[in-house]
Formats: structure tokens, C-alpha cells, sequence
């Protein structure tokens, strides 16, 4: 079965403090995997997509790597603004554009 | 920029009661989507629209029913609401359902069904 497990839950973080969000994934083939930030009361953002393990995207303080079975999303000396809810999700081949996604890290940066 | 927008926000229902999620995008996409967030649980697909024309269920179909009415909207209807339904619920759409495509969300909708 597809899963996708995000760890850890909730990181509190100090500004400046970096640190990565891990994203493990069993799917039979993968097409690609998606990061999304989430802000309270807000529809999910799209930040990366990454297609084959090796691959890295970077945005900001923020940089994607894809392994063959895990993401990580690291982030580089954090602001109190880049905190959010972190989510993952995983894209099958044959799977129609069905998205699976996990539960997400909730990150608090403080000042 | 409008993108997708959900009405209404916030809906209290009783147990039984009927009532309809309003979601329309001004992107131009061909593919749509219902999914519902819970605590614990991640987002899941109920309903989605590959385009104009054509409804598929997605993974949490059941006590819900949808419509695309052009190519712009796409509603959610819970014909008999229960307790199990109160959840967040997020429309969504994508220029076409292929890899590579970003998915754009609207802002939600806080359901609660007493």
C-alpha cells in the first residue's frame, strides 16, 4: 500500500537554529513528490516538485532532496515567518494524478 | 488573484441536513478537486474533475456527490450530513491532471456537522 509518513510531528525551532523535516515514502513507482506549505487556516502552497532520487530544489532558506525512499526539506537559518505546517505527498505512476499525502510537520520558528 | 475560491467558510449543519460547498477558479484548469483534511489524518481526495464534463471518485467518496457545472466550478454536496463529515474541506485545481502540474488550493472550508 502507498504511505507517507512525515516526522516529526511539531519542531520548535530557535531563528537561525537549521534543521530538516524528513518525509519516508513506500509507493510502488513513483512519479514524483510534492512539497506544500500550509499556514493556519490557509489551503495548501505549493513550494517543490522532485522527480528522481538525487534531485534538489531550492527556495530561499529552503532546499528539497529526494532519495529513493525519503525526502528531506532543509531549512537554513529559519525566520519566525517560515513557520507553518509542512506537507509532503506522494504522486503513483497508474495512479490517475491521485496525490497521497502525509500529516505534515508543524514548524515554530521563534525569535 | 482569485485563483480558487470556496464558499462559504464556515457552516454549522445538523445531522441530516443537506447543503452544498461552492468552489470556482479563474486559472483557466481542466482538473478539479474535493479533498477533506482531518487532524491525525492528511489530506484525502474525495471527488475530482480530470475536466469539463467528466466526475470521478477519489479515495472518500461516500455521502458525497458532486457536479461540474462549467469549466470553472466545481460543487460538493453532502445530501444527508452526519457527525463523521465535520472535517475541512479544500477545493483544488491544476492545469491538467499529469505529473508536473501544481496544484492550487483554496482557502477551506470549516465544516461541523452537530
Amino acid at each position: 500500500e502507498d504511505q507517507v509518513t512525515q516526522s516529526p510531528e511539531a519542531l520548535r525551532l530557535q531563528e537561525g537554529e537549521s534543521s530538516s523535516l524528513n518525509c519516508s515514502y513506500t509507493v510502488s513507482g513513483l512519479r514524483g513528490l510534492f512539497w506544500y506549505r500550509q499556514d493556519p487556516g490557509k489551503g495548501p502552497e505549493f513550494l517543490f516538485t522532485l522527480y528522481s532520487a538525487g534531485e534538489e530544489k531550492e527556495k530561499e532558506r529552503l532546499k528539497a532532496t529526494l532519495t529513493k525512499k525519503e525526502s528531506f526539506l532543509h531549512i537554513t537559518a529559519p525566520k519566525p515567518e517560515d513557520s507553518a505546517t509542512y506537507l509532503c505527498a506522494v504522486q503513483a505512476w497508474g495512479a490517475t494524478n491521485k496525490l497521497i499525502f502525509g500529516t505534515g510537520t508543524l514548524l515554530a520558528v521563534q525569535p | 488573484n482569485a485563483g480558487v475560491t470556496q464558499t462559504p467558510k464556515f457552516q454549522v449543519l445538523k445531522t441530516g441536513q443537506s447543503m452544498t460547498l461552492q468552489c470556482a477558479q479563474d486559472m483557466n484548469h481542466n482538473s478539479m478537486y474535493w479533498y477533506r483534511q482531518d487532524p491525525g489524518m492528511g489530506l484525502r481526495l474525495i471527488y475530482y474533475s480530470a475536466s469539463e464534463g467528466t466526475t470521478d471518485k477519489g479515495e472518500v467518496p461516500n455521502g458525497y456527490n458532486v457536479s461540474r457545472l462549467n469549466k470553472r466550478e466545481f460543487s460538493l454536496r453532502l445530501e444527508s450530513a452526519a457527525p463523521s463529515q465535520t472535517s475541512v474541506y479544500f477545493c483544488a485545481s491544476s492545469e491538467a491532471w499529469g505529473l508536473g502540474d501544481t496544484i492550487y488550493f483554496g482557502e477551506g472550508s470549516w465544516l461541523t456537522v452537530v
